[in-house]
């Protein structure tokens, strides 16, 4: 069973970079899409993106222009990177794969890890 | 974007009873990529039907999905206790991914 994990700082300051990792255990990193989704505290589920193992991304045009993806085969993680962060973007980040290579169907998400924008 | 409404909001109803749960797209798509997941406080969303109407490894076959076009539908034949939460669709035949708002299922 394939087990993502996020990890990163939980506060990040105001106009800073959010980044987070997501580490894939228990099975590789190529195949599926892995796909960034965030909910703010109460709120509803909103979709960055995804990256494949290749490096393809596809980015939700409303985050387009603050987001950046990539990804180490190596070390079998991705990572996001958010630029510019305001308060509206405190959210529970998940990590989420794909059910199988070229599928857009989310399929096993990761805990999800709060971060806060505050200074 | 594919804007995706669920309805109702909340659904007040008792272990035992059927609740049926809706979401309409904002325009059609004929590939059925539609899925509902369910999020229990605290935890990451759980797939429970994908292609609008498959149900997911290990779900239970009270969970049925059904609908085809701009409208879709997620039944629950007998609730249980741990089936009360917040069910979200999602629609992923087109990117952007969108999902819609929720519904949250609680005890009456």
């Amino acid at each position: 069973q394939v087990q993502l994990q996020e990890s990163g700082p939980g506060l990040v300051k105001p106009s800073e970079t959010l980044s987070l990792t997501c580490t894939v255990s228990g099975g590789s990193i190529s195949g599926p899409y892995l796909s960034w989704v965030r909910q703010p505290p109460g709120k509803g589920l909103e979709w960055i993106g995804f990256i494949s193992y290749s490096g393809r991304t596809n980015y939700n045009p409303s985050l387009k222009s603050r987001v950046s993806m990539s990804v180490d085969t190596s070390k079998n993680q991705v990572s996001l990177n958010l630029i510019s962060v305001t308060a509206a973007d405190t959210a529970v980040y998940f990590c989420a794969r794909h059910h199988s290579t070229g599928s857009y169907l989310i399929y096993h998400w990761g805990q999800g890890t709060l971060v806060t924008v505050s200074s | 974007e594919i804007v995706l409404t669920q309805s109702p909001g909340t659904l007040s109803l008792s272990p035992g009873e059927r609740a049926t749960l809706s979401c309409r797209a904002s325009q059609s798509f004929s590939s059925n990529y539609l899925a509902w997941y369910q999020q229990k406080p605290g935890q990451a969303p759980r797939l429970l039907i994908y292609d609008a109407s498959s149900r997911a490894t290990g779900i239970p076959d009270r969970f049925s999905g059904s609908g085809s076009g701009t409208d879709f539908t997620l039944t629950i034949s007998r609730l249980e206790p741990e089936d009360f939460a917040v069910y979200y669709c999602q629609q992923y035949g087109f990117s952007p991914l969108t999902f819609g708002g929720g519904t949250k299922v609680e005890i009456k």
